[in-house]
């Protein structure tokens, strides 16, 4: 079984269209995360959830928003695509109160 | 915010030798988790060791190995008889043990590592 797995895992698109990445995890975990991995490798949070709510947000543009619809998903909703955007977008989660993060495999997304 | 330094953004290795990855961070906190994970070219990324910062016995998992010097914030990764499945990039990981620090990652800026054959 799939711990964390993400749709789609390759996206290409054209810059101003609107798309989403979903992820889910069936590990029972009360915390997800949205990475961006860049062309350099550099691994970068944009958000953090625990139990639906949202704890971390770092400073990414508006047009990216995070949907927690229950504590077993969280999607990424990425609206007026730019250039910029393109990279690989990991999801991942962890127990509150425990350690490691379990990662999903990435969706790579190139805009064009 | 904690950061995580990794000095060495690329390494390489004979293939059946010896290598080290360091990894440098800098907290104020005493109680924290340290780890390392792997990204080969299938870009999954896998977890390869934890440290917790209350155990001072270093971790170990089959050859790979951590050298954790806790006063001195160093975290390293020695990778022993390297196997050409180990050629990937590397990132070191901190994690803080307090409840109330939003349970965040820092990461590193990774470490590629090739395996020469």
């Amino acid at each position: 079984d799939t711990a964390v797995s993400q749709t789609p895992k390759y996206l290409v698109t054209q810059m101003g269209n609107d798309k989403s990445i979903k992820c889910e995890q069936n590990l029972g975990h009360d915390t997800m995360y949205w990475y961006k991995q860049d062309s350099k490798k550099f691994l970068k949070i944009m958000f953090s959830y625990n139990n639906k709510e949202l704890i971390i947000n770092e400073t990414v543009p508006n047009r990216f928003s995070p949907k927690s619809p229950d504590k077993a998903h969280l999607n990424l909703h990425i609206n007026s695509l730019e250039l910029g955007d393109s990279a690989v977008y990991f999801c991942a989660s962890s127990p509150f109160s425990g350690n490691e993060q379990y990662f999903g495999p990435g969706t790579r997304l190139t805009v064009t | 915010a904690q950061t995580v330094t990794q000095s060495q953004p690329e390494m390489s290795v004979q293939e059946a030798e010896t290598v080290t990855l360091s990894c440098t961070y800098d907290t104020s906190e005493s109680d924290y988790y340290l780890f390392w994970y792997k990204q080969p070219p299938s870009r999954q990324m896998i977890l390869v060791i934890r440290q917790e910062a209350y155990k001072q016995q270093n971790a170990t998992e089959n050859r790979f190995s951590v050298n954790f010097q806790k006063a001195a914030k160093s975290f390293s990764l020695k990778i022993s008889d390297s196997q050409l499945g180990d050629a990937a990039m590397y990132f070191c990981a901190y994690r803080s043990a307090l409840l109330g620090a939003g349970n965040q990652f820092y990461f590193g800026t990774g470490t590629s590592l090739t395996v020469i054959p």
